[in-house]
């Protein structure tokens, strides 16, 4: 089985603070997702990475980075946190091919005070 | 208009009763994917169509490409199935999904 772990299911910060939200595949996926989830809005792309060290802008990623050093990870990095980032932060892998099916990890829910 | 839309947006039904989702889009696609999340957060693939229908358990998912729209059904709905179910394509020119805002179910028992 396909498993993908975030490094953390809740996460309380503060106004101001740098967070980084770290994402884990086993399957030797090149393709790594980060979206954000708020109710009403469905998901939103953040960032992806097709391979080590690519990455790629999605629909809103103002305020956030990535890093991908490692083909099994992602990280997602909240340079200096802001309340409007409170939301659930979902990671995805997949392989490239006819399928696309993506594999979610459980998400964290990031709150920021 | 979003891209990607879901009907309806909550809906709430008895054990037993046949559910009905649907997802219509309004740009070209090279596939079309069903998914489900359950409280907690977990999203679950459930299927990837580019035609007809598919069928897994008590879940049925078809597509009608010439009228760009898709539906999930559930037989015999169960208690367990209370969840999101989000619909998203992979439009022709991209490999980048476009998401639903997704169909929050509860059945009752």
């Amino acid at each position: 089985d396909v498993k993908v772990t975030q490094s953390s299911r809740y996460l309380v910060k503060r106004t101001g603070e740098k967070v980084f939200l770290e994402c884990v595949q086993d399957m030797d996926h090149e393709n790594m997702f980060w979206y954000r989830q708020d109710p009403g809005l469905g998901l939103r792309l953040i960032y992806f990475s097709y391979d080590v060290k690519m990455k790629e802008k999605g629909d809103i990623p103002e305020g956030y980075s990535v890093s991908r050093e490692k083909k099994e990870r992602f990280s997602l990095i909240l340079e200096s946190a802001s309340t409007n980032q409170t939301s659930m932060y979902l990671c995805a892998s997949s392989s490239p091919g006819s399928t696309d099916t993506q594999y979610f990890g459980p998400g964290t829910r990031l709150t920021v005070l | 208009k979003n891209e990607v839309e879901q009907s309806p947006q909550n809906l709430t039904a008895q054990e037993g009763e046949f559910i009905t989702i649907n997802c219509s889009y309004s740009v070209g696609i090279s596939a079309l994917h069903w998914l489900q999340q359950h409280p907690g957060g977990g999203i679950v693939s459930l299927f990837m169509l580019s035609s007809g229908k598919k069928k897994h358990g008590r879940l049925i998912a078809t597509i009608n490409i010439q009228e760009k729209h898709s539906s999930l059904h559930i037989t015999a709905s169960h208690p367990r199935d209370s969840a999101v179910y989000i619909c998203a394509v992979r439009g022709d020119s991209n490999y980048q999904l476009i998401w639903g805002a997704g169909t929050k179910l509860i059945i009752k028992p």
